[in-house]
């Protein structure tokens, strides 16, 4: 089945140890999406790709950097994680993004606790 | 701004009765309109969408929603919850911009 996917499911780092997320899909979609979520508050989007061009919120902090190397990978990078940064990430994609008129597709999270 | 709110943090039901969770959104125009599920641990599974023509629409695992352009609301409904549908829901709209604005949740416990 075509899905999105995300590695690892659990992830524990070091305070200020740089860490990576992945995220892969098999939709071909030309958009995908990092989102933060922590405990018992909604997901908040961090930063998105537009096929290769990258869209950075503004409040996402310069300690977050994000890849796409292809179509379907795409990567966190984390380059000082602090305890507040202890969150679960979501990787997410969708077909156009131009409108959102296409729904968005969830990968299962990668959980990162710091220590 | 744009905003989507979810009155109810938690909504406690028993098993096999209706259940309707509210979301209101503050808009320009109508936005794009979904209701997403997330179990404990996992990702967002969208559960239906209204995009525009029948207000009433129907979703996965016998959810339904219906679009009230004069309340500015999309209620999610199901007439008979099954204890596997304990979840954290999250209504979410989109308007033109490249973004997706989540509302707050709302945990559903369901009882025996």
């Amino acid at each position: 089945d075509a899905m999105v996917i995300q590695n690892p499911r659990y992830q524990v780092t070091q305070f200020g140890k740089p860490v990576t997320l992945s995220c892969s899909q098999t939709l071909n979609h030309n958009v995908m999406y990092w989102y933060q979520q922590k405990s018992s508050q909604a997901p908040k989007l961090l930063f998105h790709y537009y096929d290769k061009d990258f869209n950075n919120e503004a409040d996402t902090p310069d300690n977050f950097q994000s890849r796409r190397p292809n179509t379907s990978f795409c990567f966190l990078d984390i380059r000082s994680p602090g305890l507040g940064d202890a969150a679960m990430y979501l990787c997410a994609t969708s077909r156009d993004g131009l409108t959102l008129s296409y729904e968005q597709y969830f990968g299962p999270g990668t959980r990162l606790t710091v220590t | 701004a744009q905003s989507v709110t979810q009155p109810d943090i938690h909504i406690t039901v028993s098993e096999g009765a209706s259940l309707e969770l509210r979301c209101n959104y503050s808009y320009g125009a109508t936005p794009y309109l979904f209701w997403y599920v997330q179990s404990p641990g996992q990702g967002l599974q969208l559960l239906l969408k209204y995009f525009s023509g029948d207000t009433l629409v129907q979703g996965i695992k016998g959810f339904e929603a219906e679009f009230k352009r004069s309340q500015s609301s999309f209620n999610l409904r199901k007439p008979s919850v099954h204890w596997s549908d304990a979840a954290e829901y999250f209504c979410a709209a989109s308007g033109s911009a490249r973004q997706l604005t989540f509302g707050s949740g709302t945990q559903l416990t369901v009882l025996p």
